[in-house]
């Protein structure tokens, strides 16, 4: 099974943008389909978008469109998520999620069953 | 957007004692394909979520048979035959039928 494992806490000021990364180890990259998902302090997990690396071609969620971007390097077996324009309501845990391409099922292929550790995100001024 | 509600937020229960969580969807969660995409997982404190079922009623690997999954919608329900120690922190259901994902508030288990 993969093994996802993401970059460490960042700071960042308000309107600046940051660059997470999730690389995957104990399985073949191209093999899966790549998700984020973050979680503000004390609240809920909320699906920002993802990526199936074999293809290329992330899908956003329309409250991120525009300032979201995904990407998968294969060569490095790491998936990316910058997020720009951040604002203190970007403050959050941003987790990476995996799941093998052969449980694509529903019209997608993220169902997260494999998380990264997490990271936080803080902006502040 | 598909609402998924869960019901109740707050969930104190005795160790070895059942305990039961509620999912309602706004939406149908029943796939072209036949399958219903409503998954559980519980995330501890500090820690990642935890996927426990998937498609209502499927066991990820590992998790312990005290946790089951039920429902046929719009009404889904995560039952755990004896509450352990292990089990605290939040629930949440996901449905990923619907574009977008979404997920519920989440339940906090709590030991009393």
């Amino acid at each position: 099974q993969v093994q996802l494992v993401q970059s460490g806490a960042e700071v960042k000021n308000p309107g600046s943008s940051v660059k997470v990364s999730c690389k995957a180890s104990g399985g073949t990259f191209n093999s899966y389909a790549i998700s984020w998902v973050r979680q503000a302090p004390g609240q809920g997990l909320e699906w920002m978008g993802g990526i199936i690396p074999q293809f290329g071609t992330a899908n956003y969620v329309q409250k991120f469109q525009g300032r979201l971007t995904i990407i998968a390097d294969g060569s490095t077996s790491t998936a990316y998520m910058e997020l720009s324009s951040l604002s203190s309501e970007d403050t959050a845990v941003y987790y990476c999620t995996g799941d093998p391409l052969g449980s694509c099922g529903g019209g997608t292929c993220f169902h997260f069953e494999f998380w990264g550790q997490g990271t936080l995100v803080t902006v502040s001024s | 957007d598909v609402i998924m509600t869960q019901s109740p937020l707050s969930l104190p229960v005795t160790l070895g004692q059942p305990a039961s969580i509620s999912c309602r969807s706004s939406q149908s969660l029943v796939y072209s394909d036949g399958n219903t995409y409503l998954n559980w997982f519980h995330q501890r404190p500090g820690q990642s979520p935890r996927r426990l079922i998937y498609k209502v009623s499927n066991r990820d690997s590992g998790v312990p048979d005290r946790f089951s999954g039920s429902g046929s919608g719009p009404d889904f329900t995560l039952k755990i035959s004896r509450v352990e120690a292990e089990d605290v922190g939040v629930y949440y259901c996901m449905q990923d039928t619907h574009w977008p994902i979404t997920f519920g508030q989440g339940t906090r288990l709590e030991i009393e």
